[in-house]
């Protein structure tokens, strides 16, 4: 099965840059979505195909892919952007959706 | 507006049954692939199964082959999951998804989830 491995924690303070990258088999050849979930709350798509956003996702949300790492970048971190988030793919030998295990965003 | 609305969670015991509904509206149901995901306490989400807008295509989780079973009544526009021999890690929150794209009804295997149910809660104990 298709593993996608992403650090359990990221630490940031506001204003600045977070990365969260999301590491697979040559994932640079998959298409890679980003899901944000707050406590409580349904998952929110923020990122999908490598690098596009849904309307009302902010600017500040971007995504690229290349190689054997996907990246969700936040720039100008806020408090309201602390959460779970979480990278997905087609598994096309198991022919299964998988997401990553997911990465805790703390805003200091 | 797309919403979609899950019930059908509650307790149940080991070896148990539940059937959990999804019920969607906003957007032509039967063209889109729908999904189920979890996320157990203390776990990341985990997909469980898929299926296409016609439901011809289906595909399982290896957590949910054998135990779970996935379908859809487009003409009601809800979308099932009937989850047999149920298991202590099981317990989870239960969220159905809607594909962002759509192919007349089949399955686009690389798609994403635009939109999701509030979740509904399923404890086995």
């Amino acid at each position: 099965s298709y593993v996608l491995t992403q650090p359990p924690s990221l630490s940031v303070a506001p204003g600045q840059t977070a990365r969260i990258t999301c590491g697979g088999d040559n994932i640079g050849v998959k298409t890679v979505h980003w899901y944000q979930q707050k406590p409580g709350q349904a998952p929110v798509l923020v990122v999908y195909d490598d690098g596009d956003r849904p309307s009302g996702i902010p600017e500040r949300f971007s995504g690229s892919n290349s190689g054997s790492t996907a990246t969700l970048t936040i720039s100008r971190v806020e408090a309201g952007d602390e959460a779970d988030f979480y990278c997905q793919v087609w598994d096309n030998i198991d022919e299964h959706r998988v997401f990553g295990g997911g990465t805790r965003l703390t805003v200091l | 507006e797309v919403q979609l609305l899950e019930s059908g969670g509650g307790l149940v015991q080991p070896g148990g049954s539940l059937r959990l509904s999804c019920a969607a509206s906003g957007f032509t149901f039967r063209s889109y692939s729908m999904s189920w995901v979890r996320r157990a306490p203390g776990k990341g989400l985990e997909w469980l199964s898929i299926i296409s807008g016609s439901g011809s295509k289906i595909h399982y989780a290896d957590a949910a082959k054998g135990r779970f079973t996935i379908s859809r009544d487009n003409a009601e526009n809800t979308l099932f999951l009937q989850m047999n021999s149920l298991r202590v890690e099981d317990t989870a929150v239960y969220f159905c998804a809607k594909d962002r794209e759509m192919l007349q009804g089949s399955l686009i295997s690389s798609e994403s989830f635009d939109s999701w149910g509030q979740g509904t809660l399923v404890t086995v104990s």
